[in-house]
């Protein structure tokens, strides 16, 4: 089946990292994707990382990947308030129109 | 960067009226879009999916005949919300995806309250 599970809260302090983890139970998944989603606006794209990689780093997000244990996480080094939000993780099912399959959403929330 | 453009961003309707939302895509063809509809602090949930020129595939439990969707061009996709009811009140976001595109493109989203 599809399926994606997160933690619903976060907090941390400002400075410090933040790291975010999702499971899925699709293993056809193509790509996982992040996604952020502030208070009343729609989902802005933060990252992806393809369904064969390990590891993807940009800038201060750097996500992991366990294939075998369906297993991906986000890591947002030094922690901003700006970077409080609803983080969605997302797996792309193979097949069909490839449509999306969204976790519940992390709230982080960055205190100082 | 691929850009997508959703209207209204809010709409109050009576119950029993329908309202059209639509989704564009700026500067890319959106051969596939994707309609959401998100309750209050909880996950997207996939209403249909829409590739241009055929009918709408919908999803589990969405009913087809209350939530039209249209996608007559590559760059244009509408939802409507036929007889409106409050409890059809939600945040409604699409998505767009081009052709040898990785990634899914986000409207800002429509938050529709049904009085």
């Amino acid at each position: 089946g599809e399926d994606v599970e997160q933690s619903l809260f976060l907090s941390v302090r400002e400075g410090d990292s933040s790291v975010i983890n999702c499971t899925y139970t699709d293993s056809s998944s193509t790509y996982l994707y992040w996604y952020k989603q502030e208070p009343g606006a729609g989902l802005q794209l933060l990252t992806y990382i393809f369904s064969n990689m390990d590891m993807k780093q940009d800038q201060r997000l750097t996500v992991l990947l366990n294939k075998k244990d369906k297993h991906l996480s986000l890591r947002i080094a030094d922690t901003q308030t700006g970077d409080s939000a609803i983080y969605f993780c997302a797996e792309s099912i193979a097949g069909g129109y490839n449509k999306l399959i969204f976790g519940a959403g992390t709230r982080l929330a960055v205190h100082p | 960067g691929a850009v997508v453009s959703q209207h209204p961003s809010r709409v109050i309707c009576k119950s029993g009226t329908s309202v059209k939302i639509e989704c564009r895509s700026l500067d890319f063809q959106a051969t596939t879009m994707f309609w959401y509809r998100q309750f209050p602090k909880k996950s997207l949930m996939l209403m249909a999916t829409s590739n241009e020129g055929s009918k709408a595939t919908y999803e589990q439990g969405v009913e087809k005949d209350k939530f039209l969707i249209n996608h007559a061009s590559l760059t244009l996709s509408t939802l409507t919300v036929t007889s409106a009811h409050p409890e059809d009140s939600s945040f409604y976001i699409c998505s767009a995806r081009g052709l040898g595109l990785y990634g899914y493109t986000f409207g800002s989203g429509t938050r529709l309250t049904v009085v």
